[in-house]
């Protein structure tokens, strides 16, 4: 069955504080990865993919294919990063629809 | 705003009336997706067009749901005899590649 799994309903951190993001998936095959955010009043948006390796807005996300994960990762967090979090993945058909994961809330207070 | 476009933001109903949302999509993007989150959750995949063709729907989507892209450009999703149960964020995206757009989904509330 495919799934996305993120553990933590909330993550509170003080500012300057490491952040990870904790995303476990289960597909049968090589699915695609992203990061999506949703900021207080705003809309859902992509935050980062995989498949690009980059690093936006201090994020990075690395895809553990043999432990199943994809964890975010920020070492220095801002206030600016509290927000909604949701893991999700694609499958590799044409569809490149999404499945997500359940979301992880990030306060970072000051 | 050129982003999606989704109508109304808000809409409350009573159990068992019909209610209909819109999606005005970026105008190039030929792919279309309808979501449902409820509280607490991510999106739910509830169903899928390239361009006018309806290719996917999800084991969510009851007979009561339906939805239609006419000529591949906005699209609506209605519901029949709504439930209390229905009461949901409805979301639409549009994606090229990899990347999906969100709408700011419309709110759906059933009394």
């Amino acid at each position: 069955a495919q799934r996305v799994t993120q553990p933590e309903k909330l993550l509170s951190v003080f500012k300057g504080a490491p952040v990870e993001l904790k995303c476990n998936y289960s597909y049968s095959g090589s699915p695609e990865l992203f990061w999506y955010v949703q900021y207080s009043r705003q809309r859902l948006q992509l935050l980062l993919r995989h498949i690009s390796r980059e690093s936006i807005k201090g994020f990075t996300a690395d895809l553990n294919k043999g432990e199943t994960s994809f964890h975010l990762k920020k070492p220095f967090a801002q206030e600016e990063d509290s927000a909604m979090y949701y893991c999700a993945l694609s499958g590799m058909d044409s569809s490149y629809k999404l499945i997500f994961g359940s979301g992880t809330r990030l306060l970072v207070r000051p | 705003d050129t982003g999606v476009s989704q109508d109304p933001r808000h809409k409350i109903t009573k159990r068992g009336q019909n209610v209909t949302f819109r999606c005005d999509p970026i105008s190039e993007h030929n792919r279309l997706y309808w979501y449902r989150q409820t509280l607490g959750q991510g999106p739910e995949f509830l169903t899928y067009f390239q361009n006018e063709a309806q290719l996917e729907k999800s084991r969510l989507l009851s007979d009561r749901f339906s939805a239609e892209r006419p000529k591949g450009s906005f699209s609506t999703l209605e519901i029949q005899r709504t439930e209390q149960g229905d009461s949901a964020m409805y979301l639409c995206a549009t994606g090229v590649n990899e990347k999906l757009f969100f709408g700011s989904g419309t709110q759906l509330s059933v009394l």
